[in-house]
């Protein structure tokens, strides 16, 4: 596998059950996102964590909680989600240096989740 | 707060024509970052190019360029030679010049290739 990984790729679900999206970076970098990709809206930033440790949550309801073991690996736990919630999640994966400068975002192919 | 607008929802080219993308922002920050990225029917969103708001001048990689306008805050892209390969949506985007800085995006445009 190369570059940025994410599955299921579709995923299916009731307002009830409890799934997880997994995302899974093949580039050694150390800082790790979540997006969320609407019709007709701009990809909203949900989550950012920075070696393993969270440092973004953009007011993200709590039925999603994110998760990151290592700096490999990335999961959304998703439970009690609403019909609104259906989207195309894309995860993403940079290399942080703590200096100034951009360091581009590597982008997954998404998990379309319909939230039934 | 940073927005980024794109106000044409759908374009189309002919094949081998030339088209190109708006894009306008609007930020109180002086250095920053403007992309365009590519999503496919893939999905996964690839950087198309990049520009730094410190250079005046526009950066340009193979068939696409961007004209910079950093007074109007304005940031187009010309796709010249058009290919059926990209056929895709587009998004403009903006980012603070600090290390993981989040990305701010656009609606996007769809672009469709005639042939």
């Amino acid at each position: 596998e190369t570059g940025v990984t994410q599955t299921p790729r579709h995923l299916v679900m009731g307002m009830t059950n409890k799934k997880s999206l997994k995302c899974e970076q093949h580039l050694g970098h150390n800082a790790m996102y979540w997006y969320k990709q609407s019709a007709k809206k701009p990809l909203e930033l949900m989550f950012v964590y920075n070696f393993k440790e969270q440092t973004e949550n953009n007011s993200v309801p709590s039925r999603f909680s994110p998760e990151c073991p290592n700096s490999s690996h990335l999961f959304l736990h998703l439970h009690t989600l609403q019909p609104e919630d259906s989207a195309l999640y894309l995860c993403a994966s940079s290399q942080e240096t703590g200096t100034s400068g951009y360091n581009e975002q590597f982008f997954g192919p998404g998990t379309r989740l319909t939230v039934l | 707060a940073q927005t980024v607008t794109q106000s044409q929802p759908e374009m189309s080219v002919q094949e081998a024509e030339t088209v190109t993308l708006s894009c306008t922002y609007d930020t109180s920050e002086s250095d920053y970052y403007l992309f365009w990225y590519k999503q496919p029917p893939s999905r996964q969103m690839i950087l198309v190019i990049r520009q730094e708001a410190y250079k005046q001048q526009n950066a340009t990689e193979n068939r696409f360029s961007v004209n910079f306008q950093k007074a109007a805050k304005s940031f187009s892209l010309k796709i010249s030679d058009s290919q059926l390969g990209d056929a895709a949506m587009y998004f403009c985007a903006y980012a603070l010049n600090f290390g993981n800085e989040k990305l701010t995006f656009g609606t996007g445009t769809r672009l469709t290739i005639i042939p």
